[in-house]
């Protein structure tokens, strides 16, 4: 696609209960990031792939998280048994290489995801 | 260690001209990214900074000083439409493994006024 996605843009659920979160990045990215954005905090680094695979997986908070990736494509973050400090924006971004060197990250608009 | 500073919030007056400071401290470093994000809305890329000293790019500038773990976004000529949130974002040497894993400061919220 032109940008990358993520859906769903909204997610309100109950504590206790898992959420999936999805991330379809631009076409031909073959890196791609999890972040996560709460209020008054800076963006905070979840997870990278490179393909299929996870070299860096050191942001997951902890092990009610994971992520995976498939065909090269698309993301799924998955939070097992949501807590109210999971209450945040997350952001999913591709990599492309820019004409100045730079490795520019593309980002999506993000879920938010409200625990009640 | 990864820690970036920068300010929680600026107001500018419509025209006028801004900067946003940020500084870093890292245990590793490559190049410095500037962020903009409108609220409710993806951070987009605004400029990247790998060597020292000033990159400028239409109403918008960034100074890098390597030595002295600082750099400036510089917006001239401001516009209503640029009140948002600028993110600082530090990347790290490349054979670290880590791709472009970004590191992040908190963000400054400019609004910019009539």
């Amino acid at each position: 696609g032109a940008g990358v996605s993520q859906s769903p843009s909204n997610k309100v659920t109950e504590k206790g209960k898992d959420v999936e979160l999805r991330c379809d990045p631009i076409s031909g990215h073959t890196a791609l990031y999890w972040y996560r954005q709460s209020l008054g905090q800076g963006l905070e680094f979840l997870i990278y792939f490179q393909g299929n695979s996870a070299p860096d997986k050191s942001g997951l908070p902890s092990d009610r998280f994971s992520a995976e990736r498939t065909g090269g494509s698309v993301s799924t973050l998955t939070i097992q048994r949501t807590q109210q400090e999971d209450s945040a924006v997350y952001l999913c971004a591709s990599y492309v290489q820019g004409g100045s060197g730079a490795n520019v990250l593309t980002f999506g608009a993000g879920s938010r995801l409200t625990v009640l | 260690g990864q820690n970036i500073d920068q300010p929680t919030e600026m107001t500018a007056t419509e025209g006028a001209i801004v900067q946003i400071n940020c500084t870093y401290q890292t245990s590793g470093f490559n190049g410095l990214f500037w962020y903009q994000q409108h609220a409710g809305e993806a951070p987009t890329f605004l400029s990247y900074n790998v060597l020292d000293g000033l990159e400028e790019k239409g109403r918008f500038s960034s100074f890098l000083s390597r030595s002295k773990g600082y750099s400036y976004l510089l917006l001239k000529e401001l516009q209503m439409k640029d009140s948002a949130s600028y993110l600082c974002a530090v990347s790290p040497p490349i054979l670290t493994g880590g791709g472009n894993k970004l590191t992040f400061g908190t963000g400054t919220q400019l609004k910019v006024e009539l």
